[in-house]
């Protein structure tokens, strides 16, 4: 079976744009994750989806948002580009909400922001 | 709100030797602990969890972990570990009681010498 699948690999991107970042999940997984990976930092959770539903958020400006897909796919977008966004973004998916359950981590996509 | 603190930010160990990870964490809520392992340029992998029961934990390629709670500590642990086992490794926490709100630590670098 797939893993966790996520578009693209790698962006570059310039300060004030906006982004769009894709993840498919494993076949069966309703949850979603959204997770910043800052270098040399542990990853950061932005957002969780179940659903379609928004069932959690992290610590994170409005300039974030996500949204999930009937067929459980999910994207996140960030608007006004700062430098400090520049991260590995992981997705992250699970067949349910609980935090018991075992997340699936994506290899994640490498944003530059110059 | 949950944190979690890697005592080592580099741990170098010759191949064969033992080897251990430490990691506190602090919560005012019970929690489930995990520690993820992540390779360059690849996603996060599930080593281990502790939900409950035996506070002596296995995971995966021969690694295994202690639940301490009077020490609010989960070190990580290996006996003899392969130049394969290079890589950073993180403690997490997430809340019982919530969503998939999964806070991590800021990784341990193992660097297994030849």
């Amino acid at each position: 079976d797939a893993g966790v699948t996520q578009s693209p690999t790698h962006l570059i991107k310039t300060r004030g744009q906006q982004v769009t970042l894709r993840c498919s999940p494993i076949s069966g997984h309703k949850s979603v994750s959204w997770y910043q990976q800052v270098l040399g930092q542990g990853p950061q959770f932005i957002f969780q989806y179940y659903e379609k539903e928004e069932r959690g958020r992290g610590n994170f400006p409005d300039r974030f948002s996500a949204r999930q897909f009937p067929n459980y796919s999910s994207e996140l977008n960030v608007n006004a580009l700062l430098l400090g966004d520049s991260a590995l973004y992981l997705c992250a998916s699970s067949p349910g909400t609980g935090s018991y359950n075992e997340q699936f981590f994506g290899p994640g996509t490498r944003l530059t922001v110059l | 709100a949950q944190s979690v603190t890697q005592l080592d930010s580099q741990v170098p160990v010759f191949e064969e030797a033992p080897v251990e990870l430490r990691c506190n964490y602090s919560s005012s809520v019970s929690v489930y602990l995990f520690w993820y392992v992540q390779y360059p340029n690849q996603g996060l992998q599930l080593l281990l969890k502790y939900l409950s029961g035996s506070t002596l934990v296995k995971g995966i390629n021969g690694f295994e972990a202690e639940f301490n709670k009077s020490q609010t500590s989960f070190h990580l642990r290996k006996p003899s570990v392969h130049i394969s086992d290079t890589a950073e490794y993180f403690c997490a926490v997430s809340d019982r009681r919530g969503y998939q709100k999964v806070t991590f630590g800021i990784g341990t670098k193992l660097q297994v010498i030849p």
